[in-house]
């Protein structure tokens, strides 16, 4: 069974569209997270949300909303699509365990979804 | 957040044990250490954490000096399938916070 799952995995589209990204965790895990990836690798943290509630908001464009029905799903959904939105976003899920006296954060991310903006 | 810093690249021979160090000397006292992979296409995947000394499980290993200023991150006999990229991580205990991954170390096993 996927623990963490996105769709579509690859989206191709024209610029100025709106679309929108699904994921979906079936870990039980109370935060979920946006990363994305650009043609460099570099891989940064966009969203998180724990209990349907926003507690990380990065700087980004507000072009970029996510939503969050319920714990185990969140979604992305990108309006007025420019060219350097094309790049590799992944959606990750994450609980806390205990680590020698200390907290720790686990996240688990999903395949990805590969966006090209024409 | 404490900032990360590992080669950028490294390559090995199959069958070799692989030690990638990453430096953090700025951590703090409730800071611990996490290591990702990466194949291509894919998204990182957990492998280790570890907060002080010695952490092994079944794929790899994680040793910590007691200074916690440095970590290694440990890989018996890697094969071919271990060609992936490697972040470490360092984040703070007690909350969901913003883990920042660095330009991670690209490890290429050679037949």
């Amino acid at each position: 069974d996927t623990a963490v799952s996105q769709t579509p995995k690859y989206l191709v589209t024209q610029m100025g569209n709106d679309k929108s990204i699904k994921c979906e965790q079936n870990l039980g895990h109370d935060t979920m997270y946006w990363y994305k990836q650009d043609s460099k690798k570099f891989l940064k943290i966009m969203f998180s949300y724990n209990n349907k509630e926003l507690i990380i908001n990065e700087t980004v464009p507000n072009r970029f909303s996510p939503k969050s029905p319920d714990k185990a799903h969140l979604n992305l959904h990108i309006n007025s699509l420019e060219l350097g939105d094309s790049a590799v976003y992944f959606c990750a899920s994450s609980h806390l365990t205990a680590l020698a006296g200390v907290t720790s954060d686990t996240q688990y991310f999903g395949p990805g979804t590969r966006l090209t903006v024409l | 957040l404490a900032k990360t810093t590992q080669p950028i690249s490294m390559d090995s021979y199959e069958g070799q044990e692989v030690n990638i160090t990453c430096s953090h000397n700025n951590i703090a006292t409730n800071d611990y250490i996490t290591w990702y992979q990466q194949f291509p296409s894919q998204g990182p995947r957990f492998i280790i954490q570890g907060y002080k000394t010695k952490v092994t499980n079944e794929v790899a290993s994680l040793f910590i000096p007691a200074d916690r200023k440095s970590s290694t991150l440990s890989l018996p006999r890697v094969s071919l399938s271990d060609t992936a990229v490697y972040y470490c991580l360092v984040a703070s205990s007690g909350g969901y916070q913003k883990v920042t991954f660095g330009t991670g170390t690209k490890l290429q096993v050679i037949p």
